[in-house]
Parts: structure tokens; C-alpha cells; sequence
């Protein structure tokens, strides 16, 4: 198993539809999460942590599972400019910190 | 601030040529990290380091080194190049792994013929 899961997509949804991605890690003991933005052929860069309480910013929710090991991001009211690959980071052994391989998101008009 | 820095932003190189692509960055983070990025495979860390003189090893290794003799720069060094390392490679620092932003810099594009 991987250690840091994502469904790779692309998720094609119309403009203002919500879609949720989920993200599976193995490492029980990760306490820090985050999801990351990736524009094509750019770097990717922080959409938002995700706390144990779960964290709401704008149209963009993020919460953890710890029972189940997942993290998920949810979008509200999609945009155009939402469509991007979105990547989830898991703390894991040592001071490593691992991305998942990115769900690719798709928003049409 | 300049961020996070890396050059060159594309490389060419021939089967068994070695390199150093070079990252830099003025934030005085102690964590700093190269990651290669393949289509499909999401970004796999190479190696990274979590302050000057200390490094360790990430998912893929093998045929890069690294070293970190200053806070400020963290050069990965490909010993002789193979096809199998055309990748986008992307350089990033935090302030420290846990639960701190990474920053990453603009990628250098190397192939390898």
C-alpha cells in the first residue's frame, strides 16, 4: 500500500457543483495535513492545512478521519479557476513528508 | 524576498553526463527538500535535509546526492545521467516538516537523451 493515496480523476463537474476528493495515508501517527494546489506546468503551492477539527476557508472545507485514515477537501460553488491537481501531504516516518500523486480536477461552463 | 530559487529552469543532458541543479533559498528555513515529478507518479521526494550538515534519503535516491553546508542552499548533484531522470524537479523549504507551509521553488525541467 502506498503510503499516501489519492484517486487520480480528472473529476469533470460542471460550474457550481460541489465535489470532494479523499486522500488515504498508513502512517497512524501523522499528525499535520495539508492539501496543495498544482497549476499545470507550475509549482505547487498550500490551499490550506487540515486540523483535527476540520478547516473551512471560504468554498474549500478540509477535514481528517483519524479512525479511518483519510483526509478529504471539499469544494463548494466550483469555478473555472478551481480546475487544478490538488495533492495531499502526510507526514510519515523520520522527518519525511509525502505527497499523494494528485487528483486532477476539471470544472466546465 | 526571493523565496525559493532554483536554476537552471530547463536542462538538456546526454546519457552519463552529471550536473548539479541548484536551490537557494532566503526564507532561513531549516527543512529543505527536492522532489522529482513524473506524469502519474504525483512528486516522490529524493532526498532532503533538516538543517545544514544533516541529510538523509527520500523514496528515490539513488543516482543523486545531495549536501547542505549552509541553511541557504541545497544542491542536488546527478552523477551520471540516465533517460530514466527526465523529470521536472522541484526544490522546497519550511520552516520544519511538521505542520509548517512548504515552499517550493519553479522547477528545473531536465531530459535526458
Amino acid at each position: 500500500r502506498k503510503e499516501v493515496e489519492q484517486d487520480p480523476g480528472p473529476f469533470n463537474v460542471p460550474e457550481g457543483a460541489t465535489v470532494a476528493f479523499n486522500c488515504t495515508y498508513s502512517n497512524s501517527a501523522s499528525q499535520s495535513f495539508f492539501w496543495y494546489r498544482q497549476d499545470c506546468r507550475k509549482e505547487p503551492k498550500l490551499l490550506m492545512s487540515v486540523y483535527s477539527s476540520g478547516n473551512e476557508d471560504g468554498r474549500f472545507t478540509a477535514q481528517l478521519n483519524r479512525a479511518s485514515q483519510y483526509i478529504s477537501l471539499l469544494i463548494r460553488d466550483s469555478k473555472l479557476s478551481d480546475s487544478a491537481t490538488y495533492l495531499c501531504v502526510a507526514p510519515q516516518g523520520g522527518n519525511k513528508l509525502v505527497f499523494g500523486a494528485g487528483t486532477i480536477l476539471r470544472v466546465k461552463s | 524576498n526571493a523565496g525559493v530559487t532554483q536554476t537552471p529552469k530547463f536542462q538538456v543532458l546526454k546519457t552519463g553526463q552529471s550536473m548539479t541543479l541548484q536551490c537557494a533559498q532566503d526564507m532561513n528555513h531549516e527543512y529543505m527538500s527536492w522532489y522529482r515529478q513524473d506524469p502519474g507518479m504525483g512528486l516522490r521526494l529524493i532526498h532532503y535535509s533538516v538543517g545544514a550538515g544533516i541529510t538523509d534519503q527520500g523514496e528515490v535516491p539513488n543516482g543523486y546526492n545531495v549536501s547542505r553546508s549552509t541553511t541557504e542552499d541545497f544542491p542536488l548533484r546527478l552523477l551520471s545521467a540516465a533517460p530514466s531522470q527526465t523529470s521536472v524537479y522541484f526544490c522546497a523549504s519550511s520552516y520544519s516538516y511538521r505542520g509548517y507551509e512548504q515552499y517550493f521553488g519553479p522547477g528545473t525541467r531536465l531530459t535526458v537523451t
